[in-house]
């Protein structure tokens, strides 16, 4: 069965940092772009980033709310993309989807920035 | 980046009715590279329809897509029970990849 799963989710203060990982399975992960989008409480779905295939330059693009905080990477002999979030702020706050493409979805991990 | 303005914000209809869901983008949304999600409470979005029209693996043919350009449109021919729940469309033809607010279909 084709599935992502995410996790590394958690309580985390202001300023802070932390580390999401998005494992696939079922497909080759190497051949798919990977994107995290994220969902505020009762709000609805913003992209968050993406990172490209190794035969796409393995580049990254991200959104304006987290340039410059936030990084994905991805270890495809792994089948996992990480997504790294430094100087977390209480916005960030929200359950974090990472996706193949726009096709398979995992469940969410839930970040909270909170003192 | 491309806003999308879903309307209406809230449709309320009865089981066997006909739900028809709008999507505007502010400008022209490349290859059509329009998507579709429904999410339930709890749930993860649930991939309905890729490239305005394609109904993703799994999507009853109840649900249709059309569209180009920077109108389209979900139609559920005759709503089930299963199906009222919050529409989303996606633009994932320009960067950056952007969302609706979302439609809401509920039981009148």
């Amino acid at each position: 069965e084709v599935q992502v799963v995410e996790s590394g989710g958690g309580l985390v203060q202001p300023g802070r940092s932390l580390r999401l990982s998005c494992r696939g399975f079922g497909f080759t992960f190497g051949d798919s772009a990977m994107t995290w989008f994220r969902q505020a409480p009762g709000k609805g779905l913003e992209l968050v980033g993406l990172i490209r295939t190794e035969a796409f330059g393995g580049t990254a693009e991200y959104a304006a709310s987290v340039e410059g905080r936030f990084t994905i990477s991805r270890d495809d002999s792994k089948s996992i993309a990480y997504l790294q979030m430094n100087s977390l702020k209480t916005e960030d706050t929200a359950l974090y989807y990472c996706t193949r493409e726009i096709l398979t979805w995992g469940r969410g991990t839930l970040v909270t920035v909170s003192s | 980046e491309i806003v999308l303005t879903q309307s209406p914000g809230a449709l309320s209809l009865s089981p066997g009715e006909r739900a028809t869901l709008s999507c505007r983008a502010s400008q022209s949304v490349s290859n059509s590279k329009l998507a579709w999600y429904q999410q339930k409470p709890g749930q993860a979005p649930r991939l309905l329809i890729y490239g305005a029209s394609s109904r993703a693996t799994g999507t009853p043919n109840r649900f249709s897509g059309s569209g180009s350009g920077t109108d389209f449109t979900l139609t559920i021919s005759r709503l089930e029970p299963e199906d009222f729940s919050v529409y989303y469309c996606q633009q994932y033809g320009n960067s950056p990849w952007t969302f609706g607010q979302g439609t809401e279909v509920e039981i009148k």
